[in-house]
This record gives C-alpha cells, structure tokens and sequence, in this order.
C-alpha cells in the first residue's frame, strides 16, 4: 500500500545539536511538506517542494532547512537545536495532477529538545 | 494568502447532541476547501472535500458563500468522534497559501 513514512518515529536531543528529519513516500506524488503541530497553533508549514528541483519557505521557515534529495525524499534539518522548536513534525505529499489536490500524511516525529 | 479560521480550540458534546465545528475562509476564487481529521495517536487523514459534496462518518459540510463558512457538521455525536479537526484552503501553486486552522479538538461525552 503506498504510504508516507517518517524516521525516527521519536527523537530527544540536546540544545545545539544537529539533527534531521527523514520523510520517504511511496506515493509517486511530486509534492512534499513539513508541518509542525503545536498545541493551541495547530498545524503550520515550515517549508514545501513541488518537484525535486522546487523547495519553498513556509510561514516558520526560520531556524530550518531542507533537502529534497529524490521525488521520494524530502528531509527537514534542524542546524542548532532550540527548545522552542520541541513540537511534532509531520510530513505530507500531495499530486500535482488534481486542480485541489489532498495532501497525504505521514505518521509523525515527536521532537523533544532539552 | 488564503485563511481560514476555526474560532474554537475547544469543544466538547455530548453523545448523541448535534455538533458543529466552525470554519470561516477569508479569501477570494474558488473556495473550496477541506475537512481534515487527526484521531488519538493516528496520522493526519482527509475527512471530507466540499467539491466532492459526499458526507463521511455522518459528517457533512455546506459551503455559505454569503457567510464565507464552510462549518463540519453531525446531527448526533458518537464517542469515536473524539479528534482534533483541521479545516483547509486548496493547495494553490502560490507561495504561503497552505495555511490550515488551528483545529478544533472535539470531545464527545459518553
């Protein structure tokens, strides 16, 4: 069954350190999104990629960034690691071919900075 | 950009009382959006579109151009309908148009 997966499912890390964010999807869609969900703000958008070619910000794009390494693979890196940025991130694909296309998530990464 | 608006965080029912979570959008085009549900320890999954005027799990959504609402409805509430719920504008090809809501977490009381 096609599917979006994220790796790891959970991650606690130090302040400052360096991490990433995998997202695999065996959907065929050209687009990928990274979402963070926050209680009390909902879901907000921190970068998106309509092809491999394409990477855009989002409405909190600071303090990331991504890869977009195949259509299959998007990956979103946190540089230096801040408390604030504890929260669960999701990953989502859509397909270009539809004029209101739904987006597909994955399961989630729960993100714990210390 | 395209916004919409789902003015309770919060909002609790119970069990067989109609429920009704809001949504407003506050842009022009086509309106057409999406309700979009997150149950307990589950991914992110699309309820319902309004191109597709269907109604899943007794849910139904009217689009009110005048009122520029496009409010989640159920006449009777079940306890499996306790989920945070996400309403959506259309992915445009725009920059900063994916905004969702700021859901709405629904409990139903037995």
């Amino acid at each position: 069954d096609a599917d979006v997966t994220q790796t790891p499912r959970n991650r606690i890390t130090k302040t400052g350190k360096r991490i990433m964010l995998e997202c695999s999807q065996t959907k065929g869609h050209d687009r990928m999104y990274w979402y963070r969900q926050d209680p009390g703000l909902g879901l907000r958008l921190i970068y998106y990629s309509f092809d491999v070619k394409d990477i855009n910000k989002g409405e909190i794009s600071d303090g990331y960034s991504v890869s977009r390494q195949a259509q299959a693979k998007f990956s979103l890196s946190l540089e230096s690691a801040i408390p604030n940025q504890t929260a669960l991130y999701f990953c989502a694909t859509s397909d270009a071919g539809q004029g209101f296309e739904t987006q597909y998530f994955g399961p989630g990464t729960r993100l714990l900075v210390l | 950009a395209q916004r919409v608006t789902q003015p309770e965080k919060l909002l609790s029912v119970f069990k067989g009382a109609p429920v009704e979570l809001k949504c407003n959008y506050s842009y022009s085009g086509s309106p057409e959006l999406f309700w979009y549900v997150q149950y307990s320890r589950q991914r992110l999954q699309l309820l319902l579109r309004h191109i597709s005027r269907e109604s899943i799990k007794g849910f139904t959504a009217d689009l009110n151009k005048g009122e520029t609402s496009f409010h989640l409805k159920k006449p009777f509430a079940q306890e499996e309908d306790s989920a945070m719920y996400y309403c959506a504008p259309p992915l445009g090809t725009g920059a900063n148009n994916l905004f969702f809501g700021t859901g709405t977490r629904l409990t139903v009381i037995p």
